[in-house]
């Protein structure tokens, strides 16, 4: 059974840092490009970004909201996925969310998701 | 605001068929597919549609997509109670570079 849980979340100042971490099981990780999506309570999903797998160099995207804030990496070795917040806003309070990204037949889609973790940005 | 535009809300009585619609630009809807979520009130989100129009196994025939050049929609026929939920459009845009999300539609079963 395919699983993904994410762990890290919590209560950090604005400014500060918080690194989330996806735990995968069920499947080859290291296949996989890991994606992040976020939830702010009572708003519509936001993709935050993707890490590659090691066979497209672990390359890395991100939304422009999180650019140059947030970094993704991966330990394949773990089968888990991060997500280094810093310099932290409010308004990156959300649930945070990671996703496996399915690719077939030239279309791809996010079948598996995490239960989220929830960050609150807050003084 | 979101890069894909869903109205806010839908509604139906049971049984009953609606539609919802979701809007973008050439660079994304209109040259990738398209896929849908389901979301329940505190769970996560649950794929719907991919590929515009393909159903995952386990989603019923009730549900079925389009897509027409930059705008899509997303139907359900037959309506449920358990239905009642947020749905989410999703496609990758080669501009940003990254997947857009509309900004979400809350069905409402009457």
């Amino acid at each position: 059974e395919v699983q993904l849980v994410e762990s890290g979340g919590g209560l950090v100042q604005p400014g500060g840092s918080l690194k989330l971490s996806c735990a995968a099981s069920g499947f080859t990780f290291s296949d996989s490009a890991i994606h992040w999506v976020r939830q702010a309570s009572g708003k519509g999903l936001e993709w935050v970004g993707r890490i590659r797998s090691k066979a497209d160099t672990y390359a890395t995207t991100y939304a422009a909201s999180v650019k140059g804030r947030f970094t993704m990496s991966r330990d394949d070795s773990k089968n888990t996925a991060y997500l280094q917040m810093n310099s932290l806003k409010t308004e990156d309070t959300a649930v945070y969310y990671c996703t496996r990204r399915d690719c077939s037949g030239g279309t791809c889609y996010f079948v598996y998701w995490g239960q989220g973790t929830l960050v609150t940005v807050s003084s | 605001q979101s890069v894909l535009t869903q109205p806010p809300s839908a509604s139906g009585t049971p049984g009953q068929r609606v539609t919802i619609s979701c809007s973008g630009s050439s660079s994304n809807i209109g040259s990738n597919t398209l896929s849908w979520y389901q979301q329940l009130p505190g769970t996560a989100p649950k794929l719907l549609m991919f590929g515009n129009n393909q159903r995952p196994s386990g989603v019923p025939d009730r549900f079925s997509g389009s897509k027409s050049g930059t705008s899509a929609s997303l139907a359900i026929s037959g309506l449920q109670s358990e239905d009642e939920a947020d749905y989410y459009c999703a496609a990758w845009d080669d501009s940003l570079n990254g997947v857009v999300f509309g900004g979400g539609t809350k069905l409402t079963v009457l």
